[in-house]
């Protein structure tokens, strides 16, 4: 399909495990986006690629959490160490344009993480 | 912690009412996005206004974006059971990040 992919779409962690959720972008988008969505709240924003480069990280909650996008178009968010408080769906998005930029982003359907 | 705030919460009505959600805000925003969210489904973005006062209409949905781009309405006209959803509004303050609100979480039934 041409929309943004997720996977997996669930995964059940032990506490104390570490987990790596793949991300695949609209072909050609520059910017990619994580989000992380807890229970009946609204997405909370992780970090921002733009093309390869990590732009901004200021959302990511503790270093155990890392992201990358080493050829600028699948990325990974990596959790290292999962604690319960890491149990979220965790949303991709991307977007044709950089920033300085009214985007729109499209998101994926989001991987469910559930630490247990 | 959410920059916006939504209102309200929770709503259900039955089909043919018409409804009324807010997204408000301290702060100012370059420009605002509703979006709309189905379980186990990412956001769908629906509208972006970027003017301040700026109305948009999408079919039975009206969007506003306030004088003062710190709060924007929602408007939805004789909704129907597929108008269900998470409706969520999104602020860039010309930051790499959306801040989005915890949503408003419409039922209408049958």
């Amino acid at each position: 399909g041409a929309g943004v992919s997720q996977s997996p779409r669930y995964k059940v962690a032990k506490r104390g495990q570490d987990v790596a959720l793949r991300c695949d972008p609209i072909s050609g988008h520059v910017s990619l986006f994580w989000y992380q969505q807890a229970l009946g709240q609204g997405p909370e924003f992780l970090t921002y690629f733009q093309n390869e480069a990590q732009l901004d990280k200021s959302g990511l909650p503790s270093d155990r959490f890392f992201a990358e996008r080493p050829e600028g178009s699948v990325s990974t968010l990596k959790i290292q160490r999962t604690q319960q408080e890491d149990s979220a769906v965790y949303l991709c998005a991307s977007s044709a344009l950089g920033t300085g930029a009214t985007y729109e982003q499209y998101f994926g359907p989001g991987t469910r993480l559930t630490v247990t | 912690t959410q920059l916006l705030e939504q209102s309200p919460q929770f709503l259900s009505i039955q089909e043919g009412e018409n409804l009324t959600v807010y997204c408000n805000s301290s702060s100012v925003f370059s420009s605002l996005q509703w979006y709309r969210q189905e379980p186990g489904e990412g956001p769908v973005l629906l509208v972006t206004v970027v003017t301040g006062g700026e109305v948009k209409k999408l079919k039975r949905l009206t969007f506003q974006f306030g004088d003062a781009r710190k709060d924007s309405s929602l408007h939805i006209t004789a909704a129907q059971p597929g108008d269900t959803g998470l409706y969520l509004c999104a602020g860039d303050n010309n930051n790499n990040d959306m801040r989005f609100g915890a949503g408003t979480r419409l039922t209408v039934k049958p």
